[in-house]
C-alpha cells in the first residue's frame, strides 16, 4: 500500500525558500503516475500548488508559477516542492499526494505538513 | 480563472440524504472528483468521475454532474460522514481546480 510522508522545515522565515520533500514507500514512484503539492492555509480551502509526472513533466498554479518549482528524483522514490519569496500568506499545511494519471484525482495522500512563515 | 463554488455548509439529520452542490462553467463536461475532509485529517478521496466510488468507500456515497453542477449525495446520513467535503475538477487554463468547500452536519 502507498504511504507518502512531507518532510522539511516548519519554520521559514519572510523572503525565504520553503523546501519540502515527499518521500514515497511502498509503490515506485516510477510508475504511470503523476505527484503533486496541495496546501491548505489555517481554516481554509484546498489549493492545488503544483503536479510533476513520473517522467518529470510539470505543472504549476498560475498564481503561484512564479515562485515554484516542483521534480521528482526516481533513484530516492521521493519528489520535491520549492516555493520561493514566501509570505505569511504561504502559511499553511501542505500535502504531497498520488493521482492515478494525467490529471487524474488524487486518491492518496500524505499526512501534510504545517509549514509557519514567521520572522 | 476556472472556479468551483459550494454552499458553506449543510444540516442533515441521522438516516436522511444530504446533497452537496458544486457550481462551475459547463463543469458537466468536465469530470469531478468529490473529498471528504475530517478535522485534523488529509483530504480522502470519495467519488471521481462523477459517480465512481473508490475501492473503501460505502456506497452511500453516490455523484452526479450535468449541466453546470455536481452533487455528491450521502444516503443515510451517519455520524461519521460529518466532514468538510471539496469537489474537484480539471480545467485545460487553470489545472486543478478544487471548490471552496462544504462542511455537513449530522444533527
Amino acid at each position: 500500500q502507498v504511504q507518502l510522508q512531507e518532510s522539511g522545515p516548519g519554520l521559514v522565515k519572510p523572503s525565504e525558500t520553503l523546501s519540502l520533500t515527499c518521500a514515497v514507500s511502498g509503490f515506485s514512484i516510477r510508475t504511470d503516475y503523476w505527484w503533486g503539492w496541495i496546501r491548505q492555509p489555517p481554516g481554509k480551502g484546498l489549493e492545488w500548488i503544483a503536479t510533476v509526472s513520473h517522467g518529470g513533466d510539470t505543472y504549476y498554479s498560475m498564481s503561484l508559477t512564479s515562485r515554484v518549482t516542483t521534480s521528482i528524483d526516481t533513484s530516492r522514490n521521493q519528489f520535491s516542492l520549492n516555493l520561493t519569496s514566501v509570505t505569511a500568506a504561504d502559511t499553511a499545511v501542505y500535502y504531497c499526494a498520488r493521482a492515478g494519471g494525467n490529471w487524474k484525482p488524487y486518491d492518496s495522500w500524505g499526512q501534510g505538513t504545517l509549514v509557519t512563515v514567521s520572522s | 480563472s476556472y472556479e468551483l463554488t459550494q454552499p458553506p455548509s449543510v444540516s442533515v439529520s441521522p438516516g436522511q440524504t444530504a446533497s452537496i452542490t458544486c457550481s462551475g462553467d459547463k463543469l458537466g463536461d468536465k469530470y469531478a472528483s468529490w473529498y471528504q475532509q475530517k478535522p485534523g485529517q488529509s483530504p480522502v478521496l470519495v467519488i471521481y468521475q462523477d459517480s465512481k466510488r473508490p475501492s473503501g468507500i460505502p456506497e452511500r456515497f453516490s455523484g452526479s454532474n450535468s449541466g453546470n453542477t455536481a452533487t455528491l449525495t450521502i444516503s443515510a446520513a451517519q455520524s461519521m460522514d460529518e466532514a468538510d467535503y471539496y469537489c474537484q475538477a480539471w480545467a485545460s487554463t487553470t489545472g486543478y481546480v478544487f471548490g471552496t468547500g462544504t462542511t455537513v452536519t449530522v444533527l
